[in-house]
């Protein structure tokens, strides 16, 4: 069965930084993309963005709005993808979910993680 | 970027009901559209992938079309769990996108 849980959320001040983790299991990891995405309280779904499997050289793409604050990575060995959020604004606030993604689709979520962006 | 447009963004329907959510892409997608449903406090699942395939475990009442710029989720008799709200999201480039979601509601 495949499980992704992120970890990592809380609550944090306006330009600080948070790191979230996906830790993946039931499929072998280093095989997919692995796709970060958020939803603001009440709001639809964005993407933040994406890591690509090893066999694409694990190269990221980002959303603008994240673009230059927020660094994807991850650990194959561990089956762990990583969310580095830098200089976190207010609007940044929303729950986080990690996503395994093949055919263009998101196949699986996980439960999602909520950050808090107050002063 | 692309953007996803998706109508209506509310429906009020019964049990037994078909529903039909359209979705349209700013530019031609291919068949690059996924369909999610999502619940309340819940994260979204995915029904749909490549515009018409209907994910391994999703019921046969749901029903994906369309390729370019047009396509359309249908549920074809409504069941009580199917009250949600659903997302359309193109994967021909990046950034992905998502509609603006429909909730479907029960009258």
């Amino acid at each position: 069965e495949v499980q992704l849980v992120e970890s990592g959320g809380g609550l944090v001040k306006p330009g600080r930084s948070l790191r979230l983790s996906c830790t993946a299991s039931g499929f072998t990891f280093g095989d997919y993309d692995m796709n970060w995405f958020r939803q603001a309280p009440g709001k639809g779904l964005e993407w933040v963005g994406v890591i690509r499997g090893k066999a694409y050289g694990e190269t990221t793409e980002y959303a603008a709005s994240v673009k230059g604050r927020f660094i994807i990575s991850r650990d194959d060995s561990k089956s762990i993808a990583y969310l580095q959020m830098n200089s976190l604004k207010t609007e940044d606030t929303a729950v986080y979910y990690c996503t395994r993604e093949a055919v263009g689709a998101q196949l699986d979520w996980g439960q999602g993680t909520l950050v808090t962006v107050s002063s | 970027d692309i953007q996803m447009t998706q109508s209506p963004s509310s429906v009020s329907a019964s049990v037994g009901d078909r529903v039909t959510i359209t979705c349209r892409a700013s530019q031609g997608i291919s068949s690059w559209l996924a369909w999610y449903q999502q619940k309340p406090g819940k994260a979204p699942e995915l029904l749909i992938y490549a515009a018409s395939n209907l994910q391994t475990g999703v019921p046969s009442r749901f029903s994906g079309s369309g390729s370019g710029t047009d396509f359309t989720l249908t549920i074809s008799s409504l069941q009580p769990e199917d009250f949600a709200t659903y997302y359309c999201q193109q994967a021909n480039s990046f950034p992905l996108a998502f509609g603006g979601g429909t909730k479907v509601e029960i009258k």
